[in-house]
């Protein structure tokens, strides 16, 4: 069965610091690939997504992530966090249907 | 901007209670899905629908039914609640099918069950 693996569940972090979240998937034909993020209180929203083309998908507020095939994997990073960044972090890949499969989350925590 | 609206941010409810769990979309998609986040387990998809009346099984549909009537309301419906079924419930829509379309979510439904 498909799947999407997030390895870090929790994330703890200082301001300034850069920010790499784990991603891999588990389907070997053509994939879209997605991150949402879910801010506290807040509904969750698309950060990026990668369906074809460069593998390094530029995001909204500094966010990027690199598809690479070969691993599988959609990292999410961002070379300096901030305090805002605090949230939880979805991955998630759609392949030769309607459904979205997500991965369990990570909820990152900034300090300020 | 896309809305996605769902009826209630906070529900109570009793075991054995039917439930009703409404949710509205204003941009005309197509798609439309219910998911449950639970912790530690992400979002699971529960059902969705592609037309008017077309549902589909998600991963976990046991104990849920769905509606939808009309083109921009997805109702999901827990026949008799078990608290097992107190989570978070996110409804989300669509534009089409496509590998690329970007999903648009509501604020969730925080359900308790007694």
């Amino acid at each position: 069965a498909q799947s999407v693996s997030q390895h870090n569940h929790h994330v703890i972090l200082s301001e300034a610091a850069s920010l790499e979240l784990g991603c891999n998937y588990s389907y070997g034909g053509t994939v879209n690939l997605f991150w949402y993020v879910q801010y506290p209180g807040q509904h969750l929203q698309l950060l990026l997504k990668y369906f074809s083309g460069d593998p390094l998908v530029k995001g909204i507020k500094g966010f990027e992530a690199e598809f690479i095939k070969s691993k599988f994997s959609f990292n999410l990073r961002k070379p300096s966090v901030q305090w805002s960044d605090t949230a939880e972090y979805f991955c998630a890949v759609i392949s030769g249907t309607y459904k979205y499969i997500f991965g369990t989350g990570t909820r990152l925590k900034v300090l300020a | 901007d896309v809305k996605v609206t769902q009826s209630s941010r906070y529900l109570v409810k009793r075991t054995g209670e039917k439930v009703f769990l409404e949710c509205v979309q204003d941009m005309d998609h197509e798609n439309m899905f219910w998911y449950r986040q639970d912790p530690g387990l992400g979002l699971r998809l529960i059902y969705f629908s592609y037309d008017v009346k077309m549902k589909e099984k998600g991963d976990i549909p046991e104990g849920y039914s769905v509606s939808r009537e009309k083109k921009e309301r997805f109702s999901l419906i827990l026949e008799s609640a078990s608290t097992n079924q107190t989570s978070m419930y996110l409804c989300a829509s669509s534009l089409r099918t496509g590998y690329t379309d970007t999903q648009y979510f509501g604020p969730g439904t925080r359900l308790t069950v007694l």
